[in-house]
């Protein structure tokens, strides 16, 4: 049974630009969580999605970032017009339900030049 | 919003030694889990609690979750180099809909 998948691990991109990281929840999981995490910090919610729907997106910036999870494919977390400050890793989680327990990805570092 | 409290920040042991780590809640919590960061990957969950007293084991891990369900430890016996990296503790507060919440983490690391 796969894990979250997460792709790329890494994303290099310049000021400006746009980044679009994925995430494949695990098989039999319908709830997808974005978190982002910074060197020496713990991680922070961002936006949790079910199948087509954004349930909570109260961690997620307001401009600049949406995420989406279609009824086919990953689930997309989208940053248009990066700043030096979006430098992090991002990481997915998925989980069968709300209140199970949530399983990670190994993250996307995306690095901002 | 609730929050979970973890200290120190880092943990500096000795091979072999035994650790332990607790979180701390001004609020209960319903279920508590406890995962582990290596560097350039993502938390791994290593136990989960579900019953206020519940003792669980996982190899060399073991886990509380407190009588007042305001708090949990995690235990590390006899531990090893491959012991190192971040310690998070998780869970949901009481109430529907909640969110999982996450401490700050502590960092563990084994001289060898």
């Amino acid at each position: 049974n796969a894990g979250v998948m997460q792709n790329p691990r890494h994303l290099v991109r310049r000021r400006g630009q746009e980044a679009r990281l994925r995430c494949s929840p695990m098989k039999g999981h319908s709830h997808v969580y974005w978190y982002r995490q910074l060197p020496e910090e713990g991680l922070k919610f961002m936006v949790y999605l079910q199948k087509e729907n954004i349930i909570d997106e109260s961690g997620m910036p307001k401009e600049r970032f949406s995420a989406e999870f279609p009824k086919e494919g990953p689930s997309i977390l989208r940053i248009q017009q990066v700043v030096r400050g979006d430098s992090a890793a991002y990481f997915c989680a998925s989980s069968p339900n709300s209140n199970q327990p949530q399983h990670f990805g190994d993250g996307t570092r995306l690095s901002i030049l | 919003g609730q929050q979970l409290n973890q200290s120190p920040q880092s943990m500096f042991i000795q091979e072999g030694e035994d650790v332990s780590m607790n979180c701390t809640s001004s609020s209960i919590f319903n279920t508590w889990l406890w995962y582990k960061q290596d560097p350039g990957e993502g938390p791994v969950l290593l136990i989960a609690l579900y019953k206020a007293g519940e003792l669980t084991s996982n190899g060399r891990l073991t886990a509380q979750f407190g009588i007042t369900r305001k708090d949990s430890f995690l235990n590390i016996s006899a531990s090893i180099p491959s012991d190192v990296g971040i310690y998070f503790c998780a869970g949901f507060p009481s109430g529907a809909n909640s969110k999982l919440t996450f401490g700050k983490g502590i960092t563990l690391s084994v001289r060898p």
